[in-house]
């Protein structure tokens, strides 16, 4: 079946633009999780979905980061203003309950940001 | 609050040889353990999970890991390297609700694993 999928694959921009990155979680899957990944910093979790409910923002790195997911499904993570630090592949995973914190979690293959 | 240590940025070993990479890590709660496998321009795949029960898991190419709470190591492992297996590996641990936080994982840093033909 399909997996995770994410849009655009790359996205070049400039210093102080807001983006838009989109996750499509697998079908039937509820919970759904946005991570960054970049060399200084490795890998960070960001920020958790769990079915409609109020996401967990904890670790989102500033307020010019926000998420949402509409109808329990697709996922958007916005960047307002961006700047250079925020260059980084950030990567969506979805899973089948999220509860509990055993599931696997399916991996899309992740959205390029680059600010210049 | 929950963190991984993984011992050695760089592992190369020889097409053929054991393969070992190592995990540590610090849980309040007990963990869970994951490895994924990342292949260059790739997203995260999972190699294997321990959850509860059996501490040794085996995973998919080969790899198997032993959960050693003494130790609070998860180390990975496969008896004979191949040429495919050169990718850079994440461990992560997830506390969960159980831990007061969300579900998300906190990896390590990673290890690149170099396969000399």
């Amino acid at each position: 079946g399909a997996g995770v999928s994410q849009s655009p694959s790359n996205k070049v921009t400039e210093k102080g633009k807001d983006v838009e990155l989109r996750c499509d979680p697998i079908s039937g899957h509820t919970a759904l999780y946005w991570y960054r990944q970049s060399l200084g910093q490795g890998l960070e979790f960001l920020i958790y979905f769990q079915g409609n409910s109020a996401p967990d923002k904890s670790g989102l790195p500033s307020d010019r980061f926000s998420a949402e997911r509409t109808g329990g499904s697709v996922s958007t993570l916005t960047i307002q203003r961006t700047q250079q630090e925020d260059s980084a592949v950030y990567l969506c995973a979805s899973s089948f309950s999220g509860t509990g914190g055993s599931d696997t979690q399916y991996f899309g293959p992740g959205t390029r940001l680059t600010v210049l | 609050a929950q963190s991984v240590t993984q011992l050695g940025s760089h592992v190369s070993v020889s097409e053929g040889a054991l393969v070992l990479l190592r995990c540590n890590y610090s849980s309040s709660v007990p963990p869970y353990l994951f490895w994924y496998v990342q292949y260059p321009n790739q997203g995260l795949q999972l190699l294997l999970k321990y959850t509860t029960g059996a501490t040794l898991v085996k995973g998919i190419n080969g790899f198997e890991a032993e959960f050693k709470k003494s130790e609070t190591s998860f180390h990975l492992t496969k008896p004979s390297a191949h040429m495919s297996d050169a990718a850079e590996y994440f461990c992560a641990v997830s506390e969960g609700v159980r831990g007061g936080g969300a579900d998300g994982l906190t990896f390590g840093k990673g290890t690149h694993l170099i396969i000399q033909p």
